[in-house]
């Protein structure tokens, strides 16, 4: 399975900025995701980055808010943006290997005071 | 409706006991399901996924699936202290591509 480095581990923001997190894989996947977990909830899909294309949002979430870029195989970042403490969650990034083996980056705690 | 639904827990048992962890889903066209462990603080690792009607056994583990009743479930076996977790059955919905659903999660606590 793949190997992932998610950065940062964590940060604390102040409301109105943004924070873009990196993701990077030791192998070239096609499927990546970024997902949100709120404090003492489960995973919820932001969105689905495409290699060359336009991320693909869930509802609910928008590129303004969470603009997402894959430059290529191996990498993607997703920005929060103009943060509010609700937006204070973990922020996790995965990669998919056909029907089986999602593997999960080490996440981004996130706070916004 | 959730598309998959957990119990919350949390579940107790005692070290040694079987620990039985359900899931049900909302897509009967579902073709894979993953079960996930997330201890406090930490990302979800995955601990076994199956495809098929019937028992997929890993070592202390053991998923379940029943695709005519659409649950799945997670057995373990002799229950240790670091089983202590948080349990999350995902599914791979017909039509979603290749993105996961992810159930809320069943906390697992096993008592010395």
């Amino acid at each position: 399975s793949a190997v992932i480095s998610q950065k940062p581990s964590r940060d604390i923001c102040q409301r109105g900025t943004s924070l873009t997190i990196q993701c990077q894989v030791d192998s070239q996947v096609t499927m990546m995701f970024w997902y949100r977990q709120q404090p003492g909830q489960s995973l919820t899909l932001i969105a689905t980055a495409n290699q060359g294309s336009e991320a693909t949002y869930e509802s609910g979430f928008v590129i303004d808010k969470f603009p997402i870029s894959r430059p290529n195989l191996t990498f993607s970042t997703l920005t929060v943006s103009n943060m509010s403490p609700e937006d204070s969650s973990i922020y996790l990034c995965s990669v998919g290997w056909g029907s089986a083996g999602y593997t999960f980056g080490s996440g981004t705690r996130l706070t916004v005071v | 409706q959730k598309e998959v639904e957990q119990n919350s827990g949390p579940l107790s048992v005692p070290e040694g006991a079987i620990a039985s962890l359900n899931c049900t889903y909302s897509d009967r066209g579902s073709q894979s399901f993953f079960w996930y462990r997330q201890y406090s603080g930490k990302s979800p690792e995955l601990i076994m996924f199956i495809y098929s009607n019937g028992d997929k056994e890993d070592g202390r583990f053991t998923a379940q699936l029943n695709k005519a009743s659409q649950y799945v479930s997670l057995l373990i076996r002799d229950s240790q202290p670091s089983d202590s977790a948080t349990y999350l059955c995902a599914v791979k919905p017909n039509n979603a591509g290749n993105m996961l659903t992810f159930g809320g999660g069943t906390r697992l606590m096993v008592k010395p």
